[in-house]
């Protein structure tokens, strides 16, 4: 079994100051992660994964994220915020299972000029 | 362009009618998936597909159908038997790797269905 929980359902940062959206998982097996992007009322956009390379993950629009394994964390982080990052960020875990992927509740992320 | 194509963007219906959604990928991939957003909640699975003319059911099947004829196309029936279809649907396929390995998946960009 497997699960992901967002730890904030919303985070508010100002323009220009970092950005940082928990996410803890729980699996059975060596899990892949990944993080989505959707704003509204369109499609969700791979940000970035981790699938048991390197623990930092670097992915698109300057997000990145580490892979803890002692922690079960997959915390995504961007240094400065740009208005254009507000969107919902959904943190996803992948077992290898035929169902392929479980989805967090997803958090909101507000840009504060 | 390779990607993922569904339509129509918005579907208005009445309650009481079948109503079938378009999912078409061109990117090759084997598997195909159908989700369920509804406002502040997450994705939740309906059906999903491995390959063609074989699909299973995932955590919300009741009230839906699909086929998988073909490998760039995975259609969903929202029946009349669905208690609350109006919702945001996605589309989605990935690489069928087979296990332990999890492929990212691709979205399309959404069909809402407004039934009233």
């Amino acid at each position: 079994a497997q699960s992901v929980t967002q730890l904030d359902s919303h985070v508010s940062v100002s323009e220009g100051t970092p950005v940082l959206l928990r996410c803890n998982y729980s699996s059975s097996y060596s899990p892949s992660l990944f993080w989505y992007v959707q704003h509204p009322n369109k499609g969700l956009q791979l940000l970035l994964k981790y699938t048991s390379a390197a623990t930092l993950v670097k992915g698109i629009n300057g997000f990145e994220a580490e892979f803890k394994k002692s922690e079960t964390s997959f915390h995504l982080t961007k240094p400065s915020a740009h208005m254009s990052d507000a969107a919902e960020y959904f943190c996803v875990v992948g077992s290898g299972s035929a169902r392929q992927l479980t989805f967090g509740s997803g958090t909101q992320l507000t840009v504060l000029p | 362009d390779g990607g993922i194509t569904q339509s129509p963007k918005y579907l208005f219906r009445k309650e009481g009618q079948n109503v079938t959604l378009s999912c078409e990928q061109n990117l090759n991939h084997d598997a195909m998936y159908w989700y369920r957003q509804d406002p502040g909640q997450g994705l939740r699975l309906i059906y999903y597909s491995q390959i063609v003319n074989d699909f299973q059911k995932g955590d919300i099947a009741e009230g839906y159908s699909v086929s998988r004829e073909k490998k760039e196309s995975f259609p969903l029936t929202v029946t009349s038997a669905q208690k609350n279809p109006t919702a945001f649907y996605l589309c989605a396929s990935s690489i069928n790797g087979g296990q332990p390995r999890s492929y990212e998946q691709y979205f399309g960009p959404g069909t809402r269905l407004t039934v009233t």
